[in-house]
């Protein structure tokens, strides 16, 4: 399977405790997108990557959020101080952009559950 | 108010039905109009995509786009147990479609 792929797929913590997740993209894939989904929600953007930089990010992502993608592969998403209110499924996105390409399409991973107690 | 606007079911229709499914946008900066199918405990799949007004049609199901109503719609036709999801649309302003606000989702079940 060459899809995106995400790790873990669940996570349980308690409060105050930091987290990370990886993401791959696929493999030719130059974006990488992280987003956050609750139940009944849609994904809500949180930040993206043009190979190794970090172009947007949300106002969703406050400071204790903080996205890598180092070397313009895989990708980590880490909270620290987990609050109650982080518990979500983070999604992860990539797609390929270039010259001659009017649009990217996202394909998605199957998400990282985050429940904090 | 929400920029994307999305009833959220859940939409229980039998199996052969023609399913809509509609999305009231407020920012009409948005030209790149998607449709995500989302299985449960899956990500988003992407169905289809609509660059600004018009219908585009795939297999059974057809996109449509109202710009001056910002209205968009998906059309699903003889519907099947396997099309229950959760079905998203999600539009773009930029061109790259990079920064994608979804709306809601709606809960479909196709009963067989």
């Amino acid at each position: 399977d060459t899809g995106v792929s995400q790790d873990p797929r669940h996570k349980i913590t308690k409060r105050g405790q930091n987290v990370t997740f990886r993401c791959d993209p696929i493999s030719e894939h130059n974006r990488l997108y992280w987003y956050r989904q609750t139940l009944g929600q849609g994904p809500e953007f949180l930040t993206y990557f043009q190979n190794e930089a970090q172009l947007e990010k949300s106002r969703l992502l406050s400071d204790r959020f903080s996205a890598e993608r180092p070397k313009g592969s895989f990708s980590t998403l880490e909270i620290q101080r987990t609050e109650q209110g982080d518990s979500a499924m983070y999604l992860c996105a990539s797609s390929l952009t270039g010259a001659g390409r009017n649009t990217d399409t996202q394909y998605f991973g199957p998400g990282t559950r985050l429940t904090v107690l | 108010q929400k920029e994307v606007e999305q009833d959220p079911g859940p939409l229980s229709v039998p199996e052969g039905a023609i399913v809509s499914l509609n999305c009231t946008y407020s920012n009409s900066a948005f030209q790149y109009f998607m449709w995500y199918r989302q299985y449960s405990r899956k990500g988003p799949e992407l169905l289809m995509y609509t660059y600004s007004s018009g219908n585009k049609e795939d297999g059974r199901f057809t996109a449509q786009v109202d710009k001056s109503s910002k209205y968009i719609s998906l059309f699903i036709r003889d519907s099947q147990p396997s099309d229950s999801a959760t079905y998203l649309c999600a539009m773009s302003a930029d061109s790259s479609a990079s920064k994608i606000i979804f709306g809601s989702g709606t809960r479909l079940s196709i009963r067989p």
